[in-house]
């Protein structure tokens, strides 16, 4: 099946550093969508990208929907301890007449104070 | 007011038990959505229901059964359960199956003993 390749895995970094995660994939996405998972909760959506060369921010996030479509990177600026957790990416595809979501592996986010 | 609203948060039972996990959601969307996050953290889409129709029936046991009573609720129920069954079941909903953003729950994390 489809996979969404998130990268890296995690990271340790010092708090005020500017961190870059990014999600790859074989196949063309309509929409990218970035979500972060706090422990006990469930994913909040963080940005939406609708269009191929899109820039977003909201805050001190920004993200970007590839031209090819087929990735998408998120920029978290000057990082804070309550930056801490999961970050997915997630594809809006369109296979065997369905449009669904698939998600990515997952950036655990850790932020040293 | 919580707009993805799931119960139980925890559920812990035996192997062979049947139990159900709720959903609903007050943001007026058409679609909602169960997916089922294992222990590293993967997010995959189970089931997905449009205006009280089944959309998306992913490769599941059929011990799974949604049923979607109208389209503000989307309830799961899982018979003979088996170990692996054990994960953190999210309830979702979008405005429509091809469009808009996906708001999750809480999440309901079964563990069967």
């Amino acid at each position: 099946g489809q996979q969404l390749n998130q990268s890296p895995q995690s990271m340790f970094i010092q708090e005020g550093e500017d961190v870059s995660m990014n999600c790859t994939s074989s196949s063309i996405f309509n929409t990218w969508l970035w979500y972060k998972q706090d422990p006990g909760e469930g994913p909040v959506l963080l940005i939406a990208l609708y269009k191929a060369g899109e820039l977003t921010s909201n805050g001190r996030l920004t993200a970007q929907f590839g031209i090819t479509r087929k990735d998408s990177f998120l920029n978290i600026s000057a990082s804070i301890p309550s930056d801490v957790g999961i970050y997915f990416c997630a594809g809006l595809s369109f296979t065997s007449g369905t449009y669904k979501y698939i998600f990515g592996t997952g950036t655990r986010l850790k932020v040293l104070a | 007011d919580t707009a993805v609203s799931q119960t139980p948060k925890y559920l812990v039972t035996q192997m062979g038990n049947d139990k159900s996990i709720k959903c609903e959601q007050n943001l007026g969307h058409d679609t909602m959505y169960w997916y089922k996050q294992d222990s590293k953290k993967f997010l995959k889409i189970m089931f997905s229901y449009n205006n009280k129709e089944l959309i998306i029936n992913e490769t599941v046991p059929n011990r799974f059964s949604p049923k979607s009573p109208d389209k503000a609720h989307l309830n799961l129920h899982i018979n003979s359960l088996e170990l692996g069954d054990s994960a953190v079941y999210f309830c979702a909903s979008s405005q429509g199956p091809v469009t808009g953003e996906l708001f999750f729950g809480e999440g309901s994390r079964l563990t069967v003993l």
